[in-house]
């Protein structure tokens, strides 16, 4: 199992803007996936992308994957105020822990 | 997605008694369940790994005892707290995985133990 860390810690921006996360790891991987948590509830799966692909798009969100620097983005395009959560992501690799790193929180101003 | 259905949604309790946490997978069998814990504005913690039929694997640091984790069906997962304390309060979050696939989360439990 390994860690995913999220960068930044906290973003804040306007809503209608885009939003850009980044998600680092250590080791090879068979896929990565993204999570929402609202403040106080579960977390939402929002995609997964293999260590075959490169980009992936759903809705407002579109995925990268740079398996030679070991980092994947989540780019929300035109944010709104219900985007509002923190953000993590899950790098697994063979084994099927998922070890969560700090998240991004993501605030978006009405 | 696949819905995990975690019961219930929170709990207060008296200091010392026992509380049960159940975590079902309504429309597939997880083969893997995983139960975190979350304090405010913290990431989760990942505190166990029970597969069906079979005893848990507990994180380091994480008192089996204590928190006792039972995965009698290949849908149902239960956390029960023992003798529960006030630094036992917190969020409790379960998730659901199929072999090789994504990892579903509970709607989580906030247990206050007064």
């Amino acid at each position: 199992s390994q860690q995913g860390e999220e960068d930044p810690q906290a973003l804040s921006i306007q809503e209608g803007e885009n939003a850009t996360m980044n998600c680092s790891y250590k080791t090879s991987i068979n896929n990565l996936q993204w999570y929402r948590q609202n403040s106080g509830r579960g977390l939402v799966h929002l995609i997964l992308i293999r260590s075959n692909e490169r980009e992936k798009h759903s809705g407002r969100l579109r995925v990268t994957l740079d398996t030679s620097k070991k980092s994947s983005s989540l780019l929300i395009t035109a944010s709104r105020a219900a985007d509002t959560a923190s953000y993590f992501c899950a790098p697994t690799s063979g084994t099927y822990k998922y070890i969560f790193g700090t998240g991004t929180r993501l605030k978006v101003l009405a | 997605g696949a819905v995990v259905s975690q019961h219930p949604s929170w709990v207060i309790c008296k200091s010392g008694t026992s509380v049960k946490i159940e975590c079902r997978s309504l429309d597939f069998q997880a083969t893997t369940m995983f139960w975190y814990r979350q304090f405010p504005k913290q990431s989760l913690m990942l505190m166990a790994t029970s597969n069906e039929g079979s005893k848990a694997t507990y994180e380091q640091g994480v008192e089996k005892d204590k928190f006792l984790i039972n995965h009698a069906s290949l849908t149902l997962s239960t956390l029960t707290v023992t003798s529960a304390h006030p630094e036992d309060s917190s969020f409790y979050i379960c998730s659901a995985r199929v072999t090789a696939g994504e990892a579903f989360f509970g709607q989580g439990t906030r247990l206050t133990v007064v």
